[in-house]
């Protein structure tokens, strides 16, 4: 299965606000409220910072959210901040041919 | 506090077998689903499969169904990946996460076992 797909890179400055798409089919982001995102630095494992699209874990700043419109998810991050700076992952639950999860190639955010 | 802690890193060959594991702690390890994901060079993340402890109820991603096994130890918390035939292609990082199940998201990740396979 194709993973979902996402922009290679976004950077923005200090204070602004970005959003990285989440492209995939009626078949998993479009099918399901299912969406995750995750925020990865290098050399570290990837951490949750959103689920069910929109919530965030515990601890997690409120300057990260999520959105969906039909296959597209998306995640917000306002009020960048230098330590934002990292790859993120979205991922999404899917019944296609299997129970499963397909995750999306990743975006590489720079804070300029 | 949550963790997972994964076996080191392992260098070996093509069609050598290979056994990984990860230690829960801090949660109640029946409770919750462990999965595996891979994490090419390339920095792609594929889905592997997932185990519930409790009653090892596995399920595995159509592109690693028979490629490895899956298993758990609830005796001593600890989840397991394998290999029977190793490829070079297999040479990547492997992480263990808890899950609620896999529509709630992968809230606990471990640091990653690489694995190096040489042709």
């Amino acid at each position: 299965q194709s993973a979902l797909t996402q922009p290679a890179s976004v950077s923005g400055s200090p204070g602004q606000s970005i959003t990285i798409s989440c492209t995939g089919t009626s078949s998993d982001v479009g099918g399901y409220n299912y969406v995750s995102w995750y925020q990865q630095y290098p050399g570290k494992a990837p951490k949750l910072i959103l689920y069910d699209v929109t919530d965030r874990p515990s601890g997690i700043s409120n300057r990260f959210s999520g959105s969906k419109s039909g296959n597209t998810a998306s995640l917000t991050i306002s009020g960048l901040q230098a330590e934002d700076e990292g790859d993120y992952y979205c991922s999404s639950f899917t019944k296609t041919t299997s129970l499963g999860v397909l995750f999306g190639g990743g975006t590489t955010l720079t804070v300029l | 506090e949550v963790q997972l802690v994964q076996s080191g890193a392992e260098v070996k060959k093509s069609g050598e077998s290979l056994k990984i594991s990860c230690k829960a702690s801090g949660y109640s390890f029946t409770n919750y689903w462990i999965g595996w994901v891979r994490q090419l060079p390339g920095k792609d993340l594929e889905y592997m499969g997932i185990i519930y402890p409790d009653d090892s109820d596995t399920t595995y991603s159509l592109s690693f169904q028979g490629q490895v096994t899956i298993s758990a130890d609830r005796s001593i918390s600890t989840a397991y990946l394998q290999w029977s035939s190793l490829k070079a292609s297999d040479s990547a990082t492997y992480y263990c996460v808890r899950t609620a199940g896999l529509s709630k998201g992968m809230d606990a990740w471990g640091p990653g076992t690489t694995v190096i396979v040489s042709s």
